[in-house]
Formats: structure tokens, sequence, C-alpha cells
């Protein structure tokens, strides 16, 4: 199992532009979620779904689209990208309960 | 929004040294979750506890949910170079039926050799 994986693993925008940041589990888990880590202040939840067709916003959703029409895949868009989101994202999935959460390497945003 | 304390936010020790660091909560939580954060990873989840009470082992790492369910706190025993990274405490959020996971910022442990 390639467990959750995340691409691309940096990237830099200038702001206004618009790019979409792709994640995919392979351990067939319902509940996925998007977090972005700035430094002193730990993991904020972006957004998260648990399961297939659903979606729900966190404590910081603004700026930010998710879909999900897999199990798999849980992608999140950067609608017009702002120096405000220059972070390292991560993703996370796991069972039903948002608990035990296996975490991707992450994506490290830079946005001039 | 709820928010979990942790301290310190950050340790400078020696290796072979024990380490002890905490987390705390305003409301009650009925999970305590600890993640350790390499650099330029991922979190990794080294502990889950369940109940109020609970030490749990982890090798070098030893874990308890307090009696209150208001904190948690993690022991690392005679450290090595490795251990460096965050340690994040975490857990599914009251405030939310537990549909999202809430993190402390974080205790980041440097180790000497």
């Amino acid at each position: 199992n390639a467990g959750v994986t995340q691409t691309p693993k940096f990237q830099v925008l200038k702001t206004g532009q618009s790019m979409t940041l792709q994640c995919a589990q392979d351990m067939n888990h319902e509940y996925m979620s998007w977090y972005r880590q700035d430094p002193g202040m730990g993991l904020r939840l972006i957004h998260y779904s648990v399961g297939a067709g659903i979606t729900d916003q966190g404590e910081v959703p603004n700026g930010y689209n998710v879909s999900r029409s897999t199990t798999e895949d849980f992608p999140l868009r950067l609608l017009s990208a702002a120096p405000s989101q220059t972070s390292v994202y991560f993703c996370a999935s796991s069972r039903p309960a948002p608990g035990t959460q296996y975490f991707g390497p992450g994506t490290r945003l830079l946005v001039l | 929004g709820q928010q979990l304390n942790q301290s310190p936010q950050s340790m400078f020790i020696q290796e072979g040294e024990d380490v002890s660091m905490n987390c705390t909560s305003s409301s009650i939580f009925n999970t305590w979750l600890w993640y350790k954060q390499d650099p330029g990873e991922g979190p990794v989840l080294l502990i889950a506890l369940y109940k109020a009470g609970e030490l749990t082992s982890n090798g070098r790492l030893t874990a308890q949910f307090g009696i209150t369910r208001k904190d948690s706190f993690l022991n690392i025993s005679a450290s090595i170079p490795s251990d460096v990274g965050i340690y994040f405490c975490a857990g599914p959020n009251p405030e939310t039926s537990g549909s999202r996971l809430t993190f402390g910022e974080g205790t980041q442990l440097t180790v000497n050799p």
C-alpha cells in the first residue's frame, strides 16, 4: 500500500493563480481531510469529508474548495492564490472516526 | 473554538535525558492522540488513549490520559537524536461531535548528542 500520497511536493504560484493539490489514499478510508501548517500554529483543518459525495468546512475554509467524487481522491483547489496561503498542506485519511489519521508527506506552497 | 494548549513550546535536551510534555484543554476529550512530525514529513501517530487514567507505552514513549479528561501527558525516556521533531497532541473536537480533530500547537524537541 502506498498509503496517502500528495502531489506536487513543492509549488510556487503568483498571486491570483489557481491550482489543485492532489491527494489520494489506497486504504479504503472513508474519512479524509486537509490541513495547513504554519509556524507556531500547529495543524489547522481546512476541509474534510466523511465519505464520497460529502464534504464539510473546517476551521479555515476561506479561499479553498474541495470535492470527493471517489473514496480514493480528495483534491484541494485554491481558487485565487494569495500570499496568506503560503503554507505546508497535509492531506490525511482514516476509518470513519477522525482519530487515528494517516498523513501524506505534504505539499509546500509559496505564493508570491 | 476549542483549543489544545501544549507545553512546553520547545525543549533542548542532552541525549539520554528523559522528556515530559503535556497538553490541556478547557473541554473534556474522550480520546487523546499523540503524533510526532519528523522534519519535512507528515505527522505519524505514536499513541492513542481512549479511557480516563489510561497509561499506554510504545517503546520508550509513555502517554497518559488525565483523570479529568482535560489533559494528557507524554514522556520519553532516555532520549536519542532521532527523537528530534515536533510532538503534537490531538483529539476529536467535542464541539463538533468528534467529526474533526483539533491539534495542539506542538512541542519542538531538540536532542543534542
